[in-house]
């Protein structure tokens, strides 16, 4: 157990629809990051918070968004869903700012867009 | 343009049995190299990072090594387990300043332990 915590675990919905993926970082850890994983596909870096505010872009969509709450915890939204929006979408979480350090996984959001 | 590659993309092996993963990279400036073990549909956890003055670093069964002059890296499992069936992927850090956006993952490499 990495000690970071995703919700839901499975998500169906169809296109044009919006969701929301939560995640709640390991207790302490102040950087939250997201990433999406297509089947067969490499993890692609999306974004990441640190102490609530953005610290690094990656190629998150515009129909995309996150948030970090005051509390740590995490979101990442979207929105006018596509069927190639189908993917593990995982969060991890580290103590640092910068990337250098160990990142901790959580179990991933599994999204499917019918 | 910094890039992972592992090779191979994909391994099949007998219970038992060793193997060695391959990453090559051409991240720079270097910072670290990570091995993550992914299972199937669940979340990567770290296996070793590795920093530019480590040449090897062992996990029990998983031993990495990194040569950083020729820019290669490669995690060796010895006595494979059917546990050992997962996705093995490389990341390498380099020195941005900055975020994530400072990580370059691998595609991974698929291993499949046979009984």
């Amino acid at each position: 157990d990495s000690g970071v915590t995703q919700t839901p675990k499975h998500l169906i919905t169809a296109t044009g629809q919006r969701v929301t993926l939560r995640c709640s970082p390991r207790s302490g850890d102040l950087s939250v990051y997201w990433y999406q994983q297509s089947l067969d596909q490499g993890l692609q870096f999306l974004i990441q918070y640190y102490n609530g505010e953005e610290r690094a872009k990656g190629n998150i969509l515009e129909r995309f968004s996150a948030q970090q709450f005051p509390d740590l915890h995490s979101e990442l939204n979207l929105s006018s869903l596509e069927l190639g929006d189908s993917a593990l979408y995982f969060c991890a979480s580290s103590p640092s700012p910068g990337g250098a350090g160990e990142l901790f996984f959580g179990e991933g959001s599994r999204l499917t867009v019918l | 343009k910094n890039q992972v590659e592992q090779s191979p993309q994909s391994l099949i092996i007998l219970e038992g049995k060793n193997c060695t993963l391959q990453c090559n990279y051409t991240v720079s400036p270097f910072s670290n190299l990570r091995w993550y073990k992914q299972d199937t549909g669940r979340g990567p956890v770290s296996l070793t990072i590795m920093t530019f003055s480590e040449n090897t670093k062992s996990n029990g069964r998983y031993t990495a090594t990194l040569d950083a002059d020729t820019k290669q890296s490669s995690l060796h499992i010895t006595a494979s387990q059917l546990s050992d069936s997962a996705s093995y992927i490389c990341v390498v850090s380099r020195h941005s300043g900055g975020g994530a956006d400072g990580l370059t993952f691998g595609k991974g490499t698929h291993l499949i332990i046979q009984p």
